[in-house]
Formats: structure tokens, C-alpha cells, sequence
């Protein structure tokens, strides 16, 4: 069974800190997806990447970077110069690539990230 | 492009009573999802659908009943509502055909369902 554990349940930072979320999962799939959701107070999820199993290249985007590890099975998560609008839970999630149903989410716990001023 | 909307946005209700909630979208995805998502437990899936007349129970699918008869709607309904199902709803959908561009789902603002 899959499993997305998010070790750190509230972080906070002060502003222009970096900061990394940590996810680690278990999937015995060897082809799986990774994703990374923000849910800001106002409570809707928002999309923030999708990761390919075969794929181990690091990407950035702005401000946030991700580095997924196999070897680790991490797919962490940094924010560089943290901002107060960057105040939100994050979720991790892991989806197994099997046929014949839908690629089901599994997500961690997330993470309380609170940015102060 | 209204994306994925849900209704109503705030519920209150009483144990044993009947309650819908509805998931719409206008994507034309085929697979639609509904989540539960309660502190210190992330996210659960209730039930999906890959497509119109097909569902399937997720994690923690007892006491919902899920019905899709068009694609763009799936309605979850509470039988007989209990307060252990006090929560915040998140509907969500995606393409689910292969492929890399696919696959990612997409989430309704929820609903937050409050039952006394």
C-alpha cells in the first residue's frame, strides 16, 4: 500500500527565511507520481507540481524548488525567501500508475507553514 | 471558465438526516473524486468515478452514496448524516486518460458540512 508521510506538522519561519518541507513516501509501484498541493487559509487546494517517477530532475519555479530523490524516496519541498503570503498547509500526495482504475491520490498530513513578518 | 464549483459552500445539519452535496465541472474530465479532509488526517478519499455510470469506493466510503448520471456532475449524498462525519468536502477531478500532461486532479473550493 502507499504511504506519504509528512514529519513536520507546523513549521514556522520568519519572512525571507528558506524553508523545506520534507515528504517521504513508500510505493512498491516502480512507476508512480508525486504532487504538492498549498492550501492557504482561505481552505481551497491548489496545485503546485506534478513529478513522474522516472523523472528525478529538480525543478524550480520562482521561488520554489522541489527535489525528489529515489534513492530516498523524498520529494522535498523548498521555498526560497519565504513571503507572508506563502502561509499555508502543504500537502504532499502520491499517486500509483496502475491500469485499469484511477491514479487514486494519497496524501500526507501536511505541513502548517507560517511565515511571520 | 468556471472550473470545478461546489454547493452548497457551508451545510448545517441534524443527525439522521439526508444530505446532498454537489460537485460541477467544466472540464469534461472523466474522473471525479470526493475527499474528506478532517485535522491530522490530510486528506481521504470517499469515492470516484472514472466516468458516467461508473463509481468505485475509495478509503472511507460508509455512510456516503455517490450516483453519477452525467459527466460533468457527482453528487454525494449523506443517508443518514452522523456527527462523525462533520468534516470539510473536496470534490475534485482530472483527465485520467495516459500521458504526462494528465492525471493531475483538480479541487473544488469544498464544502464545509457541520452535522449536530
Amino acid at each position: 500500500a502507499q504511504k506519504v508521510t509528512q514529519a513536520q506538522t507546523e513549521i514556522s519561519v520568519v519572512e525571507k527565511e528558506d524553508v523545506t518541507l520534507d515528504c517521504v513516501y513508500e510505493t512498491r509501484d516502480t512507476t508512480y507520481y508525486l504532487f504538492w498541493y498549498k492550501q492557504p487559509p482561505s481552505g481551497e487546494l491548489v496545485f503546485l507540481i506534478r513529478r513522474n517517477s522516472f523523472d528525478e530532475q529538480n525543478e524550480i519555479s520562482g521561488r520554489y524548488s522541489w527535489n525528489f530523490q529515489k534513492s530516498t524516496s523524498s520529494f522535498n519541498f523548498t521555498i526560497t525567501a519565504s513571503q507572508v503570503v506563502d502561509s499555508a498547509v502543504y500537502f504532499c500526495a502520491l499517486s500509483e500508475a496502475w491500469a485499469g482504475s484511477a491514479r487514486q491520490l494519497t496524501f500526507g498530513s501536511g505541513t502548517q507553514l507560517t511565515v511571520l513578518p | 471558465d468556471a472550473g470545478i464549483t461546489q454547493s452548497p459552500r457551508y451545510k448545517i445539519t441534524e443527525t439522521g438526516r439526508q444530505v446532498t452535496l454537489m460537485c460541477h465541472q467544466t472540464w469534461s474530465h472523466s474522473y471525479m473524486f470526493w475527499y474528506r479532509q478532517d485535522l491530522g488526517h490530510g486528506l481521504r478519499l470517499i469515492y470516484y468515478s472514472a466516468a458516467a455510470d461508473i463509481t468505485d469506493k475509495g478509503e472511507v466510503p460508509d455512510g456516503y452514496v455517490v450516483s453519477r448520471s452525467k459527466t460533468e456532475n457527482f453528487p454525494l449524498t449523506l443517508e443518514s448524516a452522523t456527527r462523525s462525519q462533520t468534516s470539510v468536502y473536496f470534490c475534485a477531478s482530472s483527465e485520467g486518460l495516459a500521458g504526462e500532461s494528465t492525471d493531475t486532479q483538480y479541487f473544488g473550493p469544498g464544502t464545509r458540512l457541520t452535522v449536530l
